[in-house]
């Protein structure tokens, strides 16, 4: 068991409306990552948080935007959702801010209608 | 632009049947390959990284080995809980956030019985 936790599990929205996920990193990471799994592909990289800042960002458009807290957790808030935006989130801390150290959360899946 | 092709898409095998399936990148400057494996419904479970041509590591029916332009994974014998899909991914040497990795589509693996 990882340790990182995702809320919901799922989630139905319509076009237009706002979401905001979270994730609880694993104890002792600082770091983490939100990507983007569309059913098919390769998780795509949105953002990482370090320290409570962004320090690197994908090709996401700014309708896409995350908080880390003290305690190293985290939220993804998506506004004015698309169709495309259906897709699974997922979670990564990390220990040193390493993709060695990362460790993966079992996901938010997210339907938009 | 950086971008990672996996194939096949899908492969299935019988039990004790070993094979391999390749990841071809291309990458301005190579920090890391990674290997996952994802279950359905699940994040991904990381498996190993290869940082130089040459390098292998081996972990229980799994072997990953990397070249200058791709890395293969060799599955010997495997058993029908190695079903999951294989995902692969790089890390760009200096690409700005640490924990950037770029994914491949995956290999979705059916081991029968």
């Amino acid at each position: 068991e990882t340790g990182v936790t995702q809320s919901p599990t799922h989630l139905i929205k319509t076009r237009g409306q706002q979401v905001t996920l979270r994730c609880s990193s694993q104890s002792g990471h600082n770091t983490v990552s939100w990507y983007q799994q569309a059913l098919g592909q390769g998780p795509q990289f949105i953002f990482q948080y370090y320290r409570e800042e962004e320090n690197g960002r994908g090709n996401f458009p700014p309708r896409f935007s995350g908080l880390q807290f003290p305690n190293y957790s985290s939220e993804l808030n998506v506004n004015a959702l698309e169709l495309d935006d259906s897709a699974l989130y997922l979670c990564a801390s990390s220990l040193d801010g390493t993709p060695e150290t990362q460790y993966f959360g079992p996901g938010t899946r997210l339907l938009v209608l | 632009e950086d971008q990672v092709t996996q194939s096949p898409e899908a492969l299935r095998l019988q039990e004790g049947e070993s094979s391999s399936l390749n990841c071809s990148y291309t990458v301005s400057g190579l920090r890391g390959l990674f290997w996952y494996r994802q279950d359905p419904g699940k994040g991904p479970e990381f498996l190993f990284t290869l940082y130089s041509a040459g390098e292998e590591k081996e972990k229980e029916r799994l072997k990953a080995t990397l070249t200058k332009k791709e890395s293969f994974l060799h599955i010997t014998a495997p058993k029908p809980e190695d079903s999951a899909t294989y995902l692969c991914a790089v890390q760009r040497m200096g690409g700005g956030a640490t924990n950037k990795l770029i994914f491949g589509t995956g290999t979705l693996l059916a081991v029968q019985p």
